[in-house]
């Protein structure tokens, strides 16, 4: 039973290039969440989906972040320009129920490093 | 608004010593309480929760966990630590009203010394 798939596991990119992230969430999912993992800030929201449709992206940091989910089995979270600051590791999950169980499956996450 | 306090970033304990990792919440309405571990390059994984009944939680690989409302806590625990279990835990709260839109404390790296 496959889990959440994100690609590129690693990428090094120069300061002002776009990077595109990568989701294949657990087939019949229906919750779909993008976190952003550092050292200083711990795990940060960024967005999450339902059926495909963004509910809250009040975590993207600024607007060189966007997010989309043109259907159930696939997400992409792309930054453009990229900046140093936006190295981290960042982690897709997905999740079946909402409100009862609270379980998220995490993907083993893309780490960016921008120089 | 939630929020997850775990008292110290790093713990260190002796293999077969007693782990205790501990963290506390605030919810304004009754919360449920999740504990994940995140193995050296991996995502997080679920290791125990709580929703509503005992309050003792069993989770995987011998964790446990137990609620206690009136000190705002959600330890975790274990009898004897293993090696394998040096990982980085989280404690998150999520309220029934924001579904699966979890609140993370910053985590809690625990090291295992042979």
């Amino acid at each position: 039973d496959a889990g959440v798939i994100q690609s590129p596991r690693h990428e090094v990119t120069e300061m002002g290039q776009e990077v595109t992230l990568r989701c294949k969430p657990i087939s019949g999912h229906d919750y779909l969440f993008w976190y952003r993992q550092t050292m200083m800030r711990g795990l940060e929201l960024l967005i999450y989906f339902n059926n495909n449709v963004p509910i809250d992206d009040s975590g993207m940091p600024e607007d060189r972040f966007s997010a989309k989910m043109p259907n159930a089995s696939f997400s992409t979270l792309k930054i453009q320009p990229s900046e140093p600051r936006d190295s981290a590791v960042y982690f897709c999950a997905s999740s079946l129920t909402r409100g009862i169980t609270g379980e998220l499956f995490f993907g083993e996450g893309s780490r960016l490093t921008v120089l | 608004a939630q929020s997850v306090t775990q008292l110290g970033s790093h713990v260190s304990v002796s293999e077969g010593a007693l782990v205790l990792l501990r963290c506390n919440y605030s919810s304004s309405v009754p919360p449920y309480l999740f504990w994940y571990v995140q193995y050296p390059n991996q995502g997080l994984q679920l290791l125990l929760k709580y929703t509503t009944g005992a309050t003792l939680v069993k989770g995987i690989n011998g964790f446990e966990a137990e609620f206690k409302k009136s000190e705002t806590s959600f330890h975790l625990t274990k009898p004897s630590a293993h090696m394998s279990d040096a990982a980085e835990y989280f404690c998150a709260v999520s309220d029934q009203n924001a579904g699966n839109m979890l609140t993370f404390g910053g985590g809690t790296r625990l090291m295992v010394k042979p």
